[in-house]
């Protein structure tokens, strides 16, 4: 099992760009989340899915799209990248009726 | 979701047992409390969940008082690599609001030599 995983591991984006970023889980879990996290914080959640084709908008939606056509696939899409986007980006994989989360290895991102 | 009070940072020693304590005065019946570990540039890692009475596993003990408003993580003979944020999340497994994990700010644990 590869876990959760993520890519890009690293990415620097000009103001205004849009980039998708790639979390696959091979746990067959349910639930999938994003979550991003600015130096020295906490996490917060931006988006979540409960299922294929179901997703929802956590803490910070705004300036992020997700979809969910797989159980396995769950990508982040920065439609118009801002400075105020540079942060850690963590994805997460649950089963139902636990909250015991795996986490990828994040993709660090910074917008200039 | 409860929401959870922490110290928001910690020091100990080497060979020291460390007590992390959470409050969350507004648990609800079906909630369970569950604690993370984040080290740096990592993401979070569970580390144990419980709900009422004492948890224990290979990492760490959870201890919950009857009234379950509050609840501490108890860490045996810390070592250097145990310096890392510890999470402590309150929440109901079994309804649809148990789909959103909101992490707060956690406590930062520095162990010294």
């Amino acid at each position: 099992n590869a876990g959760v995983t993520q890519t890009p591991k690293f990415q620097v984006l000009k103001t205004g760009q849009s980039m998708t970023l790639q979390c696959a889980q091979d746990m067959n879990h349910e639930y999938m989340s994003w979550y991003r996290q600015d130096p020295g914080m906490g996490l917060r959640l931006i988006h979540y899915s409960v299922g294929a084709g179901i997703t929802d908008q956590g803490e910070v939606p705004n300036g992020y799209n997700v979809s969910r056509s797989t159980t396995e696939d769950f990508p982040l899409r920065l439609l118009s990248a801002a400075p105020s986007q540079t942060s850690v980006y963590f994805c997460a994989s649950r089963r139902d009726s636990t909250y015991e989360q795996y986490f990828g290895p994040g993709t660090r991102l910074t917008v200039t | 979701l409860a929401k959870t009070t922490q110290p928001i940072s910690m020091d100990s020693y080497e060979g020291q047992e460390v007590n992390i304590t959470c409050s969350h005065n507004n648990i609800a019946t079906n909630d369970y409390i569950t604690w993370y570990q984040q080290f740096p540039s990592q993401g979070p890692r569970f580390i144990i969940q419980g709900y009422k009475t004492k948890v224990t596993n290979e990492v760490a003990s959870l201890f919950i008082p009857a009234d379950r408003k509050s609840s501490t993580l108890s860490l045996p003979r810390v070592s250097l690599s145990d310096t890392a944020v510890y999470y402590c999340l309150v929440g109901d497994l079994f309804y649809s609001s148990a789909s959103k994990i909101i992490f707060g700010s956690g406590t930062r644990l520095s162990i010294r030599p």
